[in-house]
């Protein structure tokens, strides 16, 4: 069974920076890349980019390439995602989301506060 | 970057009525390459999106066959026959064709 396990909420201070976890497993990590969809509260979707773990190649959509850096460790099967400068803009749920087809699985998603 | 309209934005039904989502695209899916890479996805309250519909028309697994897609181009209809209780939440439609890629605004589908 494909799960995605992702690290627990965090606060951030205005002009400061994190990093969320998604540990997958019940699959090959290499296989597929690993993307990243935001979700402001009470709002919509947005597709935040990709990674393919097995080379490190990136995609960003355009309005994240300042805003995200996705990495991910092939010896614990992990993809990560740093947000950096946060605003109050960056409070939302992020997910981590794999498979054949784009997000056929998904992570439970992490709640993110920017906050001073 | 490619925006995808969803109508209605709120669906209100009854158990067992067939309704239907539609999905418009400022912009045609069909690739070069003769696919369309259009999908959809349930958000029930409080948990993480799923897939329902891949590529216009295949049902997800574990997907119920209640769930239907259909389409083409620039128009793409999700429809249900017979919601059932489960079903309630907000349906999304996500399109793959075009860089990047972009989600509808969201169709919630409640109880009349």
């Amino acid at each position: 069974e494909v799960q995605l396990q992702q690290s627990g909420p965090e606060v951030g201070r205005p002009g400061s920076s994190v990093k969320i976890s998604c540990k997958a497993s019940g699959y090959t990590f290499t296989d597929y890349v690993m993307n990243w969809v935001k979700q402001s509260p009470g709002q919509g979707l947005e597709w935040i980019g990709w990674i393919d773990p097995e080379y490190g190649s990136t995609d960003y959509a355009e309005k994240f390439k300042k805003k995200a850096t996705l990495t991910a460790d092939t010896s614990s099967n992990t993809a990560y995602i740093q947000l950096s400068s946060l605003t109050s803009e960056d409070t939302a749920t992020y997910f981590c989301a794999t498979g054949n087809n784009p997000f056929d699985y998904w992570g439970q998603g992490v709640m993110v506060t920017v906050s001073s | 970057d490619v925006v995808l309209t969803q109508t209605p934005s709120t669906l209100s039904a009854t158990i067992g009525q067939s309704v239907s989502i539609s999905c418009r695209s400022s912009q045609s899916l069909l690739d070069s390459a003769g696919n369309t890479y259009l999908y959809w996805y349930l958000q029930r309250p409080g948990q993480s999106p799923q897939l329902l519909i891949y590529l216009v028309s295949n049902l997800g697994s574990g997907v119920p066959n209640r769930f239907s897609g259909s389409g083409s181009g620039t128009d793409f209809t999700l429809k249900i026959s017979g919601v059932e209780a489960e079903d309630l939440g907000v349906y999304y439609c996500m399109q793959a064709t075009h860089a990047p890629w972009t989600f509808g605004g969201g169709t919630k589908l409640e109880l009349k």
